[in-house]
């Protein structure tokens, strides 16, 4: 069975500095990774995915992610944050091969400070 | 990009009656669409999985009797909640996969926020 662990419930960071949210997967077989951004009383929004290829993977919003097979992690990148980036964060998993259904993690509250 | 819609963004009702939420892919055919129900401050839980002109696949616990979800389109499907009570308040979001959108990544809705009274 597939999982996912997001760390970290909560991450404040102030305006500029870099953050990374954290994401480890868990897994018997090859996978397709991604992330999303919610922001209050919406739906998701696509920020990046990891399907196969080049292991570091560039997003909207300045995002980036590198998967690390070895470490079965998938962790968000920003090298510089705005107030704007404020939202919830959730990694997801689902299984390559056609099998469609999302794990997601629990989630992770990015909040940036003035 | 790929664009879903659900509609409405937010209902009120009474316990008792029954509420539709319609999801439609705007931009293209989605041969699989997906109902979440998220609770405050939490993750999103799957409820079924829909594939165009099939009964839908409910997750364990989902009561598909109380959930109805159609999907007569490859533009459409709705999540019909039978009978609700103040319980069923939640957040729900569609998403759809499939097209020229691909089979690999879900599109999400903007949601709608049922409350029942």
């Amino acid at each position: 069975a597939q999982s996912v662990t997001q760390l970290d419930s909560q991450v404040p960071v102030f305006e500029e500095a870099p953050v990374e949210l954290r994401c480890n997967y868990s897994s018997s077989v090859s996978v397709y990774l991604f992330w999303y951004v919610q922001y209050p009383n919406q739906g998701l929004q696509l920020l990046l995915k990891y399907l196969s290829g080049s292991t570091l993977v560039k997003g909207i919003n300045g995002f980036e992610a590198e998967f690390n097979k070895s470490q079965t992690s998938f962790h968000l990148r920003k090298p510089s944050v705005h107030i704007s980036d404020t939202a919830e964060y959730f990694c997801a998993v689902t299984q390559g091969g056609g099998t469609y259904k999302y794990i997601f993690g629990t989630g992770t509250r990015l909040k940036v400070l003035a | 990009g790929a664009v879903v819609s659900q509609h409405p963004s937010r209902v009120i009702c009474k316990s008792g009656t029954s509420v539709k939420i319609e999801c439609r892919s705007l931009d293209f055919q989605a041969t699989t669409m997906f109902w979440y129900r998220q609770f405050p401050k939490k993750s999103l839980m799957l409820m079924a999985t829909s594939n165009e002109g099939s009964k839908a696949t409910y997750e364990q616990g989902v009561e598909k009797d109380k959930f109805l979800i159609n999907h007569a389109s490859l533009t459409l499907s709705t999540l019909t909640v039978t009978s609700a009570h103040p319980e069923d308040s939640s957040f729900y979001i569609c998403s759809a996969s499939g097209g020229r959108a691909g089979t690999d990544t879900q599109y999400f809705g903007p949601g709608t926020r049922l409350t029942v009274l």
